[in-house]
């Protein structure tokens, strides 16, 4: 099985700050990798698959790179809304299922 | 618009089983499979299986394999997970998150269930 680790696991930022989150997978997912934002109680919400495609509806300042086995989520600006715990998935194409990483928390200083 | 609702919260004590479903709104049921996983408190969600839009067929992760069953009312636009012989390490939000296929290649889950607390207690 896939493995997938994130760094770091907690991460304290101001607001306008660039946040950079990594992921990395045990062997290669071949771009199949999507990051996705969670806040307490919710469901994860979608933000950017296939390694770099923004999901519609999802604030450009979500940007996603990497290919392979070494992924990043980075966020250009920080918003007091952006205050998520952050996980990267990779999905295999068939049959389907998916691994997360340990996640990210994102607090606002 | 597109939706996932699925049933309330359930408490359950040992051994017993629960069935949860996540009723589907906003686009056509059978294009689409649909993933089941859950998140036990402070952990990372984790694949339980997967049922597919044409025949129903089911995939189950190891880990939950023969433990659990998948089930679809396509009448109903609605899907079933049940987990039978439940132990207190089942406490957890159980999610359906749905699943696009074509040619043999299956996407990224764009929407998902609000989620299902399931707590085990005796």
């Amino acid at each position: 099985d896939i493995q997938m680790t994130q760094s770091p696991s907690t991460l304290s930022a101001s607001v306008g700050d660039r946040v950079t989150i990594t992921c990395r997978a045990s062997q290669t997912v071949n771009n199949w990798l999507a990051w996705y934002q969670q806040k307490p109680g919710k469901a994860p919400k979608l933000l950017i698959y296939k390694a770099s495609s923004l999901e519609s509806g999802v604030p450009s300042r979500f940007s996603g790179s990497g290919s392979g086995t070494e992924f990043t989520l980075t966020i250009s600006s920080l918003q007091p809304d952006d205050l998520a715990t952050y996980y990267c998935q990779q999905y295999n194409t068939y049959p389907p299922m998916w691994t997360f990483g340990q996640g990210t928390k994102v607090e606002i200083k | 618009q597109i939706q996932l609702v699925q049933s309330g919260d359930e408490v359950k004590k040992p051994g017993a089983s629960v069935k949860v479903s996540c009723k589907a709104s906003g686009y056509t049921f059978i294009d689409y499979g649909m993933h089941w996983g859950r998140q036990a408190p402070g952990q990372r969600p984790e694949w339980m299986g997967w049922i597919n839009d044409g025949t129903g067929y089911t995939k189950y992760s190891q880990k939950f394999q023969g433990r659990v069953t998948f089930t679809r009312d396509t009448s109903a636009s609605t899907v079933y997970m049940e987990l039978r012989d439940l132990r207190s390490e089942d406490t957890a939000i159980y999610f359906c998150a749905r699943v696009y296929c074509s040619a043999g290649n299956c996407y990224v889950s764009d929407h998902w269930g609000q989620g299902t607390l399931v707590t085990v207690s005796s």
